[in-house]
C-alpha cells in the first residue's frame, strides 16, 4: 500500500507570494492533518480535515488555510508569505477516529 | 489541554547499550500517547502507540514503552542500541479516543557511538 505522498518536496518562494501544497493520503484514509515543523517552534498542528470538513484547527493565522476533496486528497494554502513561514510542512493521514496518523516526507518551503 | 515534555534534547549511547528516552505528559483527559522517529530529510515514522489497552507497549525495531499513569510518563526503551537507531525521536499526546491533533514534545536526538 502506498504511503502518504506530498508534493512538491521542495519549494522556494519570496515574501508576499502565496503557495499551495498537496497531500495524497494512504488509500482508504479519510482523515488528513497538517503540521508545521521549524527549529524554533518544533512540530505544531495546523488543521485536520475529515470527509471534506475541517474538524480541528490549530493556532495559526488566517493566512493558513486548507481543504479536502471528495477523494480525500488535501491541499494547504499559505497566502502573503512571510520569512517565518519557512518550514517543513508535514501531512498525515489516518483511517478513522482513534487510529494513529501516518506521515508523509513533507514539503520543505523556503521563503527568500 | 495536553502537553509533552521530553527530558534531554540529546542522548548519546554506545552501540549495544540500553536506550532510554524520557517523556512526561500532561492531559486533562485520558490520553493517547505515541512515539515517532524522524530520520534526516524524512517525515515521521510511528514507533508505537498507547491507546488505553496494555500499559507496556511493544513497537517496531525492538522499541517498547511503558505507560505509567501515577508518574505521567511514557518513556521509550530499547535493550540494545544499533547504529541505525541514530535519529530524532518525538513523543506525542492526543486526547483519548482520538489520535488527531497531536501535541508533540521538542524531540530527543539519539546518537549511537561505536
Amino acid at each position: 500500500k502506498a504511503g502518504v505522498t506530498q508534493t512538491p518536496r521542495y519549494l522556494i518562494k519570496t515574501r508576499g507570494q502565496q503557495v499551495t501544497l498537496s497531500c495524497s493520503p494512504i488509500s482508504g484514509h479519510r482523515s488528513v492533518s497538517w503540521y508545521q515543523q521549524t527549529p524554533g517552534q518544533g512540530l505544531q498542528f495546523l488543521f485536520e480535515y475529515f470527509s471534506e470538513t475541517q474538524r480541528n484547527k490549530g493556532n495559526f493565522p488566517g493566512r493558513f488555510s486548507g481543504r479536502q476533496f471528495s477523494n480525500s486528497r488535501s491541499e494547504m494554502n499559505v497566502s502573503t508569505l512571510e520569512l517565518g513561514d519557512s518550514a517543513l510542512y508535514l501531512c498525515a493521514s489516518s483511517s478513522r477516529q482513534g487510529q494513529p496518523q501516518h506521515f508523509g516526507d513533507g514539503t520543505r518551503l523556503s521563503i527568500l | 489541554a495536553q502537553s509533552v515534555t521530553q527530558l534531554g534534547s540529546h542522548v548519546s549511547v554506545s552501540e549495544g547499550a540500553l536506550v532510554l528516552l524520557r517523556c512526561n505528559y500532561s492531559s486533562s483527559v485520558p490520553p493517547y500517547l505515541f512515539w515517532y522517529v524522524q530520520y534526516p530529510n524524512q517525515g515521521l515514522q510511528l514507533l508505537l502507540k498507547y491507546t488505553s489497552a496494555a500499559t507496556l507497549v511493544k513497537g517496531i525495531n525492538g522499541f517498547e514503552a511503558e505507560f505509567k499513569k501515577s508518574e505521567t510518563s511514557f518513556h521509550l526503551t530499547k535493550p540494545s542500541a544499533h547504529m541505525s537507531d541514530a535519529a530524532e525521536y518525538f513523543c506525542a499526546v492526543s486526547a483519548g479516543g482520538t489520535a488527531s491533533k497531536l501535541t508533540f514534545g521538542t524531540g530527543t536526538r539519539l546518537q549511537v557511538t561505536l
